[in-house]
């Protein structure tokens, strides 16, 4: 069926090391890849995204690429840092590009000082 | 400008009650949305709608329904809850362009409603 998987379920890592996270999506049709972050009884804050007319987009530590041949993007982190500390979720639009934007299931990522 | 705004943010409920959540924004979106987020599920689609006048069901639409009325405003209602939507829902909207390319979509800061 139509989905988005995500991994890894959980991810820590020591401060200052690199953190990637990867999601495969099911509709080659999708053209739109945003990455979520949400901090402890928060609301889901927009990190980053990228459309299906680039393959890789920058923003100080943060980057994604995406390979839609193969279906799948990732997001990098690289300096991890304490902050950093939170759920992460990758998203698509499917159904042909469409306004259904679904979910993956989040990876919770720990930095350790 | 208060971006999305949903109301109420803490309820608790009977089994068999039926409740309405509300959403609203003020940026002007064309498209809204409602999801669930349950530990260790994510974010799941329950309906959305592109614009005004239409909706669409989710990946978990059942036991819910929603309005859309107006531009503005989006509305969730369980008409006879049950334990399993015990959760935290997140009302959402995006603008839609022309290009068909994806924009960002806004959160809302959440609703825990426990069902019991």
């Amino acid at each position: 069926g139509e989905n988005v998987e995500q991994h890894p379920s959980t991810l820590s890592v020591q401060e200052g090391d690199s953190a990637v996270i990867k999601c495969t999506y099911s509709d080659s049709a999708s053209n739109y890849f945003p990455w979520y972050k949400q901090e402890l009884g928060k609301r889901p804050q927009l990190i980053i995204d990228i459309r299906s007319n680039v393959g890789e987009k920058k923003d100080q530590r943060i980057a994604v690429t995406l390979n839609k041949t193969a279906k799948h993007f990732s997001l990098h982190i690289t300096e991890t840092q304490p902050e950093d500390s939170a759920v992460y979720f990758c998203a698509a639009n499917l159904q042909g590009g469409s306004e259904k934007l679904v979910f993956g299931k989040g990876t919770k990522l720990t930095v350790n000082p | 400008n208060a971006g999305v705004t949903q109301t109420p943010k803490f309820q608790v409920l009977k089994t068999g009650q039926s409740m309405t959540l509300q959403c609203a924004q003020d940026m002007n979106h064309n498209s809204m949305y409602w999801y669930r987020q349950d530990p260790g599920m994510g974010l799941r689609l329950i309906y959305y709608s592109a614009s005004e006048g239409t909706t669409d069901k989710g990946e978990v639409p059942n036991g819910y329904n929603v309005s859309r009325l107006n531009k503005r405003e989006f509305s969730l209602r369980l008409e006879s809850a049950a334990p399993s939507q015990t959760s935290v829902y997140f009302c959402a909207s995006r603008h839609t362009s022309g290009t068909g390319l994806g924009n960002t979509i806004y959160f809302g800061e959440g609703s825990w409603l426990t069902v019991v």
